[in-house]
């Protein structure tokens, strides 16, 4: 079945503990791009990858980082993660930068 | 930057009733995309459209690039239409940023 998968999916932690959401797409897509949803905010773009080793900053990448060393992985880092940063990530690929774009099942995180 | 304006905000449809979502954008773009975000919070792709019209079942949607607005169209509406909607843009020449609506949030009564 064609997908993107996020894991955790949800998860507790405090201040200042390294943290990473790993996502991956078995559909052979070149994009892949990172979002996260809060109230009243809607979805804002974090990072997003063209293809293998091309990452470029989306409208909120302050506090995370990225890397895509092969084309279906496209982790998340959150080096020191604040509360702040308390949101639901989701994942999401497209077989080329415009093209239609499909998510995956979202990640709940709360940073204490 | 480009500003994307959904309206209304928020819809309280009676089951089998029509309505009309709408999405401005600020500028030009190259494509423009609806996702339907369930109760549980499954975000799934409507339609891809950067211009004209096109329909799935009880949902269509036209866009008007020239003018910069993007119209969904529900049909018929079931509780299962019920979540938020989000129309999406991508920006003219740089086609890896995706900037999203705020969103309306649709409550189908049975």
């Amino acid at each position: 079945e064609a997908q993107v998968t996020q894991n955790p999916r949800y998860l507790i932690t405090v201040t200042g503990k390294k943290l990473t959401v790993t996502c991956s797409q078995n559909m052979n897509h070149e994009y892949m791009s990172w979002y996260r949803q809060d109230p009243g905010l809607g979805l804002r773009q974090i990072y997003y990858s063209m293809n293998v080793e091309v990452t470029d900053k989306g409208d909120v990448p302050e506090g995370y980082k990225v890397s895509r060393k092969e084309k279906r992985n496209f982790p998340l880092i959150l080096e020191s993660p604040s509360p702040n940063q308390t949101s639901l990530y989701f994942c999401a690929s497209s077989l080329a930068g415009g093209e239609t774009q499909y998510f995956g099942p979202g990640t709940r995180l709360l940073v204490l | 930057g480009i500003q994307v304006e959904q309206s209304p905000p928020d819809l309280i449809l009676q089951e089998g009733a029509n309505s009309t979502l709408r999405c401005n954008f600020s500028d030009s773009v190259n494509n423009l995309q609806w996702f339907h975000q369930n109760p549980w919070g499954q975000l799934i792709n409507l339609f891809y459209i950067p211009s004209g019209t096109k329909q799935n079942g009880r949902l269509s949607a036209t866009t008007v690039a020239t003018e910069r607005y993007s119209l969904l169209y529900i049909s018929s509406s079931q509780t299962t239409d019920s979540g938020v909607y989000f129309c999406a843009v991508r920006v003219k020449g740089n086609t890896g940023k995706l900037i999203f609506g705020q969103g309306t949030t649709l409550q189908v009564k049975p």
